[in-house]
């Protein structure tokens, strides 16, 4: 059983504060690591898809980090606005599934 | 519209009916999965087809749980004799693989879910 966590589980923020959310998973059998933004009656809507060790990919205000190595990765928000409010998942891939971990629960207030 | 679509969006069902959903993926896409996700967890994967053939299922996916991809475009998951732990969004997500079972696709595209609950 592949064990995805992340944390935190919840966080509040203030508009224009930046913050950080981890997400940790197995290092071995590693193909990608995914990182989803989950709002409300939508569907996940994908922000990057990473896969070699020390990737950092930016879109935006968002960016996020990869160690294989060590089977972490990071997501940061710069500036956080309340559109910003969301569910943020990641997810392991080791083949042809995916592996969510629990998500972290943005809420950013004006 | 050319994303993942998902059809209904709620349904209400009383324990041991039977409830049948539908995904539509991108078209394009060959693969197709179903996800379940519960209140506070991650989504977790039940099972996926390459075009028609279903290649993998989760151990979660009981004997009372379907899938079909009948002529490798969409899908329908049926749950029979529903019970009160079957409550959950049910998300179905499609990608495209060059390559037959063994080759991981990497993004995946979700639709927005079918939520059941179960009274």
């Amino acid at each position: 059983i592949l064990n995805v966590e992340q944390s935190p589980q919840s966080l509040h923020v203030q508009e224009g504060d930046s913050t950080n959310f981890t997400c940790s998973f197995p290092s071995s059998n590693f193909y990608a690591l995914h990182w989803y933004r989950w709002e409300t009656a939508k569907s996940p809507e994908a922000l990057f898809v990473m896969t070699l060790n020390g990737d950092e990919k930016k879109k935006g205000r968002i960016s996020a980090t990869l160690n294989t190595k060590e089977g972490y990765s990071y997501l940061y928000i710069k500036g956080s606005q309340p559109e910003d409010s969301a569910t943020y998942l990641c997810a392991f891939n080791a083949g042809n599934m995916l592996t969510f971990g629990g998500g972290t629960r943005l809420m950013v207030k004006p | 519209d050319t994303g993942v679509s998902q059809d209904p969006r709620h349904k209400i069902t009383k324990r041991g009916q039977n409830v049948t959903f539908r995904c539509d993926p991108i078209s394009e896409h060959n693969r197709l999965y179903w996800y379940r996700q519960t209140l506070g967890q991650g989504p977790e994967f039940l099972t996926y087809f390459q075009n028609e053939a279903q290649l993998e299922k989760s151990r979660l996916l009981s004997d009372r749980f379907s899938a079909e991809r009948p002529k490798g475009s969409f899908s329908t998951l049926e749950i029979q004799r529903t019970e009160q732990g079957d409550s959950a969004m049910y998300l179905c997500a499609s990608s495209f693989s060059q390559e037959q079972g063994t080759t991981p696709a990497y993004e995946q595209y979700f639709g927005p879910g079918t939520r059941l609950t179960v009274t």
